[in-house]
């Protein structure tokens, strides 16, 4: 059954920790993507990637890395010097000039 | 700078009628085009596509039109379903980047 699994739907970070989503897809799409949507508002590009090790920053990169070891993997870390960190944040995959696939989504929340 | 904006963030209509969500981008070189349907907590959907060689794609109840001129794409709901309430976004992607819009909460009213 070929889908896009983000993990965990539910992530609690304090303040000044690193905490990393996972983003894992069996489509065999090379783009791979993470969003971020904050209440009321749309989605706001963070990082994109094209193909295996190689990725480009979005709208709203800053504080955030990813990596592309692998097709199907592509996590995102959200490090400390993200201020503002409470959202729902969104893993999508496509193959060029078709629809993205989108996960179901984590929310994290700074406590 | 927002590429892709959708500056109606509300529209009600009545079950039956047409409804139309507006949707402007800035960014010339994108060439392919999307619409999704998002509830909240969970992933949107895709519903409609159209490719900048067109100026419309219709699937069943869903229009989408392309004005490449003015920037300009708007979806067509006919006739428009309670089940059709939620956010849509519009889409717009160009060297494989692919930005959405603020959204537009659509209520159908029965």
């Amino acid at each position: 059954d070929g889908g896009i699994t983000q993990s965990p739907k539910y992530l609690f970070r304090k303040e000044g920790q690193n905490v990393t989503l996972s983003c894992e897809q069996n489509l065999n799409h090379d783009a791979m993507y993470w969003y971020r949507q904050d209440p009321g508002q749309g989605l706001r590009l963070i990082y994109y990637s094209q193909i295996v090790n190689d990725f480009q920053k979005g709208d709203i990169a800053e504080g955030y890395s990813v990596s592309r070891e692998k097709k199907e993997s592509f996590p995102l870390t959200v490090t400390s010097a993200q201020k503002n960190p409470t959202a729902f944040y969104l893993c999508a995959s496509r193959v060029p000039n078709t629809e993205a696939f989108f996960g179901q989504g984590t929310r994290l929340t700074v406590v | 700078d927002q590429q892709v904006k959708q500056n109606s963030p509300s529209l009600s209509v009545q079950e039956g009628r047409i409804s139309i969500l507006n949707c402007d981008y800035t960014n010339s070189m994108f060439d392919y085009f999307l619409w999704y349907k998002k509830y909240p907590a969970e992933g949107p959907t895709f519903l409609i596509s159209i490719s900048s060689i067109k100026d419309k794609n219709e699937d069943g109840r869903f229009t989408v039109f392309l004005n490449k001129s003015a920037k300009h794409l708007s979806l067509h709901i006919v006739p428009s379903q309670p089940g059709d309430s939620a956010v849509y976004f519009c889409a717009a992607s160009g060297a494989n980047n692919l930005f959405f819009g603020t959204g537009t909460r659509l209520t159908v009213i029965p």
